[in-house]
């Protein structure tokens, strides 16, 4: 079983409006969220990390953690066709000092001009 | 911001040889990964070294696989000998060193499309 759920599996939405994207931890000790970004051709980059319960605001960017339910989400208000990219959730243990990530299979967003 | 070199940027290879993947990390940091992705599959950590040790491994890092980074050079992964499951993308990734609650980013380069014939 995956241990990081993303959905939608793809999303299109319209330049300037809201994007939402859903992630969803299945195991208990992965409790830090991590959001990421990848346009065609380049690495990953991160865009924001969430790591207490209720809301993180950066810019456009609005996450939103559930600890209780493992659920983070991600919005992207005024959506700009650069948008358009991979957005990957990363998971981690608290307290483990090594850096490893777990990462969801992506959501695809495409902005439409 | 932080830059994550890898090169080259995509090798062909026939089956059975050896391949090296080199990663030029951001320059102050302490902390180096390599993960694997499988086209249209996610990131899959591989391993992770610090101090010139492998930390942790992934049960993907199989007996064929190394990595070292010699006298604050490169970051590589050998691959030797290489099998045909071994075709993805590999993602070099380096962090500062590590804060106690496991906040820090890691930084990701472009990756090096290896695909064995």
């Amino acid at each position: 079983q995956q241990k990081v759920q993303q959905s939608p599996e793809s999303l299109s939405v319209p330049e300037g409006g809201m994007a939402s994207l859903n992630c969803t931890s299945s195991d208990r000790n992965f409790q830090y969220f991590w959001w990421y970004r990848q346009h065609s051709g380049e690495g990953p980059k991160a865009l924001m990390s969430i790591f207490s319960d209720g809301d993180k605001k950066e810019g456009r960017f609005t996450a939103h953690l559930n600890k209780a339910s493992l659920h983070v989400s991600l919005h992207i208000r005024d959506s700009q066709p650069s948008d358009s990219a991979l957005y990957f959730c990363a998971v981690s243990e608290p307290n483990y000092n090594q850096g490893k990530l777990i990462f969801g299979q992506g959501t695809k967003l495409s902005i439409k001009p | 911001g932080p830059k994550v070199l890898q090169i080259p940027s995509h090798q062909i290879i026939d089956m059975g040889q050896m391949v090296t993947l080199n990663c030029d990390p951001v320059s102050n940091h302490l902390y180096f990964y390599w993960y694997k992705q499988i086209l249209g599959q996610q990131m899959e950590f591989l391993v992770n070294f610090y101090n010139g040790k492998v930390m942790e491994k992934s049960k993907l890092f199989k007996d064929q696989f190394s990595v070292e980074r010699p006298d604050g050079s490169y970051f590589t992964l050998k691959i030797q000998p290489t099998a045909l499951e071994d075709s993805a993308v590999y993602f070099c990734a380096s962090s500062p060193d590590w804060g106690a609650y496991s906040q820090n980013t890691l930084y990701f380069g472009a990756g090096t499309r290896l695909s064995v014939l």
